[in-house]
């Protein structure tokens, strides 16, 4: 059983620029989140799918954020006119919801996310 | 609201010492409890997490982790340290969401684990 995927790993880019990740679930995990890792803080939620339903959305995640899960699979976080503040490690993760809130949510290796 | 608290930042063991690294909750309902470990640059492993039932849980690596109701903590805890143990620990709280099932983790800031020879 393959783990959670991100592509890329690392992305530098210019400010004002788009940029977009990928991730990939676990096999059969329906559910899939996307948070965001500044350097020395916790992961802060950003957004998580159910299926292809996108169930919550934080605060956080502005009008230049947009996340997608079109076929329930995998999803993309695309960051549009991104700022410097963007810069961060954006980590997908995912889970059943077999045993509801005991589920385990895991997690990929992250993207990191460099705007110059 | 739910909340995470890691009180230390940062926590310095001697090899074969046991350790402890602290986190305090508040949650309404139920709590779900999970302990995460990040090496640099990598994302997040699962250690081991509370649902219901013995309040001492045991997880990978020999690291366990004890539930206190009363005292709303949720201690990570190893008998004997090893320096490969040296790392970044979070602690994290399962919300229930509006459809009564697990939602979001909300995590501590984290504790730095260092473990010397």
């Amino acid at each position: 059983d393959t783990g959670v995927s991100q592509d890329p790993r690392h992305k530098i880019t210019k400010r004002g620029q788009n940029v977009t990740f990928r991730c990939d679930p676990i096999s059969e995990h329906n559910r899939l989140y996307w948070y965001r890792q500044t350097l020395g803080q916790g992961p802060e939620f950003l957004t998580y799918f159910q299926n292809e339903a996108q169930l919550e959305k934080s605060r956080l995640l502005s009008d230049r954020f947009s996340a997608e899960r079109p076929k329930g699979s995998f999803s993309t976080l695309e960051i549009q006119r991104t700022e410097q503040g963007d810069s961060a490690m954006y980590l997908c993760a995912s889970s059943s919801n077999r045993e509801y809130s005991g589920n385990t949510i895991y997690f990929g290796e992250g993207s990191w996310l460099t705007v110059v | 609201a739910q909340s995470v608290a890691q009180p230390e930042d940062q926590v310095n063991v001697a090899e074969g010492n046991p350790l402890t690294v602290k986190c305090t909750y508040s949650v309404s309902g139920n709590p779900y409890l999970f302990w995460y470990v990040q090496y640099p640059n990598r994302g997040l492993q699962f250690l081991l997490k509370y649902i219901t039932g013995d309040n001492l849980v045991k997880g990978s690596y020999g690291f366990e982790a004890e539930f206190n109701k009363s005292q709303t903590s949720f201690h990570l805890k190893k008998p004997s340290a090893l320096v490969s143990d040296s790392a970044l620990y979070f602690c994290a709280v399962r919300a229930p969401d509006r459809y009564n099932q697990g939602g979001k983790l909300i995590f501590g800031q984290g504790t730095e684990l260092s473990v010397k020879p």
